[in-house]
């Protein structure tokens, strides 16, 4: 019954490799977003998207996409990976709007890119 | 533009001691207020929150938190910790009536508690 969950747990791969990282939430919320969390700890909000609008991070390198098939998920993908994308990732989400709808997160996906 | 500042970056503590971890945040206009807490390998989970109202919050686990705007901080406190509040703890703020995808987060406070 888990809320936000997120897979893989643990990702190793090595540089110039695509690779996607899924995220599904149970809580009926409309708003989902991923957040880079670096080796220092600091959290990066990276894209929110619900089903009217994709808002990204303009830091972003465009090597990173999220997709989503519908509300309960949104996936990311990253091509042509490097060393510096190595990182813990977290999916979120919330419903959309004021902050009395706090953001509910996933456990995180370690990445770490070789 | 926001940005939140958390004064320490680690906070030891001894079991059953208070704690106060600092936070101060910067904003031309009002904001909501966030404390989140990681523990190790976790995601992050909601501890306490302020929107309007009483200047004083109280959250999960025991924890409170006190909203000053005059000194633009929002430091959180325990009268007496256990071993189980190890982590990580976040200080975040939003625009008022922004959305969430607009959650400014501080670097981080590591609390270790010792026995």
């Amino acid at each position: 019954d888990t809320a936000v969950s997120q897979t893989p747990k643990y990702l190793v791969t090595q540089m110039g490799n695509d690779k996607s990282i899924k995220c599904e939430q149970n809580l009926g919320h409309d708003t989902m977003y991923w957040y880079k969390q670096d080796s220092k700890k600091f959290l990066k909000i990276m894209f929110s998207y619900n089903n009217k609008e994709l808002i990204i991070n303009e830091t972003v390198p465009n090597r990173f996409s999220p997709k989503s098939p519908d509300k309960a998920h949104l996936n990311l993908h990253i091509n042509s990976l490097e060393l510096g994308d190595s990182a813990v990732y977290f999916c979120a989400s919330s419903h959309q709007g004021a902050g009395n709808s706090p953001l509910h997160f996933g456990n995180g996906t370690r990445l770490t890119v070789t | 533009a926001q940005s939140v500042t958390q004064l320490d970056s680690q906070v030891p503590v001894f079991e059953e001691a208070p704690v106060e971890l600092r936070c101060n945040y910067s904003s031309s206009v009002s904001v909501y207020l966030f404390w989140y807490v990681q523990y190790p390998n976790q995601g992050l989970q909601l501890l306490l929150k302020y929107l309007s109202g009483s200047t004083l919050v109280k959250g999960i686990n025991g924890f409170e938190a006190e909203f000053n705007k005059s000194q633009t901080s929002f430091h959180l406190r325990k009268p007496s910790v256990h071993i189980s509040d190890t982590a990580e703890y976040f200080c975040a703020v939003m625009l008022y009536g922004g959305s969430q995808g607009n959650l400014i987060f501080g670097k981080g406070t590591k609390l270790s508690v010792k026995p």
